[in-house]
């Protein structure tokens, strides 16, 4: 079956500018989790979706931002992006009481 | 706040087998021992997870102490492509959200 499904790949934006980050989770998963990884904090929760409610959020400012839709997709919104908001952003899907399955990741570069 | 302990970085002879250790001191009783790994700019991958018993599969087995305070993932025959970051993470099964440590950094060699 298909994995966990990220676009785009690569990005490059901005500074100021704001991102969309898409997920497509595994068939028949509800739960959608976003994580962020640099070299220096290493990977980082940022929040969860189950149903298309943010069930909980890790300590990121109010720039960051997401969404769950009925298909159970996920999309990830930062707005007036920072250098240091450079990072690959990951995506994990699960089922209840299943491991989770990450997709291979944006990797976003702000310029 | 990852709640275990792994070496950061451990070499393996191509074709050897690769023995990664965990300490999970504080892990609870209904807390399972996940394990990922992730190659270079790639997402992570599940290895394979267990709560008490011994388990096994097409990657890799993982062997969990009586007392559950530790665990060890066995690569059995490691080969380049086995070269990644592993990552031992303690979990209830219905947790949405995994704490990443630092990993353990493995060099397969030929």
């Amino acid at each position: 079956k298909a994995g966990v499904t990220q676009t785009p790949r690569y990005l490059i934006k901005t500074r100021g500018q704001q991102v969309t980050l898409s997920c497509s989770p595994i068939s028949g998963h509800r739960s959608v989790s976003w994580y962020q990884q640099t070299p220096g904090q290493g990977l980082q929760f940022l929040f969860e979706y189950f149903s298309e409610t943010q069930r909980n959020k890790g300590n990121f400012p109010g720039r960051f931002s997401g969404r769950q839709f009925s298909n159970s997709r996920s999309e990830m919104n930062v707005s007036t992006l920072e250098l240091g908001d450079s990072a690959l952003y990951l995506c994990a899907s699960k089922r209840t009481n299943t491991e989770a399955f990450f997709g291979q990741g944006t990797r976003l570069t702000v310029v | 706040d990852a709640k275990t302990t792994q070496p950061p970085s451990m070499d393996c002879a191509e074709g050897r087998a690769a023995n990664l250790p965990c300490n999970h001191s504080t892990i609870s009783g209904n807390e399972y021992v996940y394990w990922y790994r992730q190659i270079h700019s790639q997402g992570p991958q599940y290895i394979i997870h267990g709560l008490k018993n011994n388990e096994t599969n097409e990657m890799a087995s993982l062997i969990i102490t009586e007392d559950r305070k530790s665990s060890t993932l066995i690569l059995p025959h490691a080969t380049l492509r086995d070269t990644a970051v592993y990552y031992c993470i303690v979990s209830h099964s219905n947790d949405y959200k995994l704490s990443f440590g630092a990993g353990t950094t493995v060099t397969v060699r030929a």
